[in-house]
């Protein structure tokens, strides 16, 4: 059984630059969510996916981030113009469709983003 | 927006003891997950509970969702080197526009001394 993988799992760029993260969910799974991270914090949610469907996006994801899931199954999550306060852990999350799967999540290792 | 307080922040234990921690919100939750982050890593799901007043054990882990729907225990039983690690809580709102989306707590930082 495949988790959900992220990649690249460390990613360190100079501000202004653009970055893309890649996100492949648990197989079956037709719910995809991203969120971040920061150092001694709980994980924030930014936005989730249902199959290709964007159905939710929070007040953290600005204008410079765009998330896809163009085929209902791997996601990307792109930052533009990369800020050092975008420095933290992305990490993306999947679930089953249907009670009760839909409220289990299961998180992938994360990438890791340092912006110099 | 809903907030999540998780309390201890940390704890230090030697092995063997057991271990308690909480987190309550202003907000009800229709469901709440236990996870556990081990560093650099994901968080993994230990426990997801259901309804107001169930309890349910994973292994040497029990979890208790609150009557009020506003809070929730983790208690860990005979703790091991292993158990080291970040605790957060996580609750599922009841539906609206926030369905998707779980709240996290701050974590509770798990120290256990040989």
């Amino acid at each position: 059984d495949t988790g959900v993988s992220q990649d690249p799992r460390h990613k360190i760029t100079k501000r202004g630059q653009n970055v893309t993260f890649r996100c492949d969910p648990i197989s079956e799974h037709n719910r995809l969510y991203w969120y971040r991270q920061t150092l001694g914090q709980g994980p924030e949610f930014l936005t989730y996916f249902q199959n290709e469907a964007q159905l939710e996006k929070s007040r953290l994801l600005s204008d410079r981030f765009s998330a896809e899931r163009p085929k209902g199954s791997f996601s990307t999550l792109e930052i533009q113009r990369t800020e050092q306060g975008d420095s933290a852990m992305y990490l993306c999350a999947s679930s089953l469709p249907g009670q009760p799967g839909d409220n289990e999540q299961f998180f992938g290792p994360g990438t890791r983003l340092t912006v110099l | 927006g809903q907030q999540l307080n998780q309390s201890p922040q940390s704890m230090f234990i030697q092995e063997g003891e057991d271990v308690s921690m909480n987190c309550t919100s202003s907000s009800i939750f229709n469901t709440w997950l236990w996870y556990k982050q081990d560093p650099g890593e994901g968080p993994v799901l230990l426990i997801a509970l259901y309804k107001a007043g169930e309890l349910t054990s994973n292994g040497r882990l029990t979890a208790q969702f609150g009557i009020t729907r506003k809070d929730s225990f983790l208690n860990i039983s005979a703790s091991i080197p292993s158990d080291v690690g970040i605790y957060f809580c996580a609750g599922r709102g009841a539906g609206g526009t926030s369905y998707g989306k779980l709240t996290f707590g701050q974590g509770t930082i798990l120290t256990v001394h040989p």
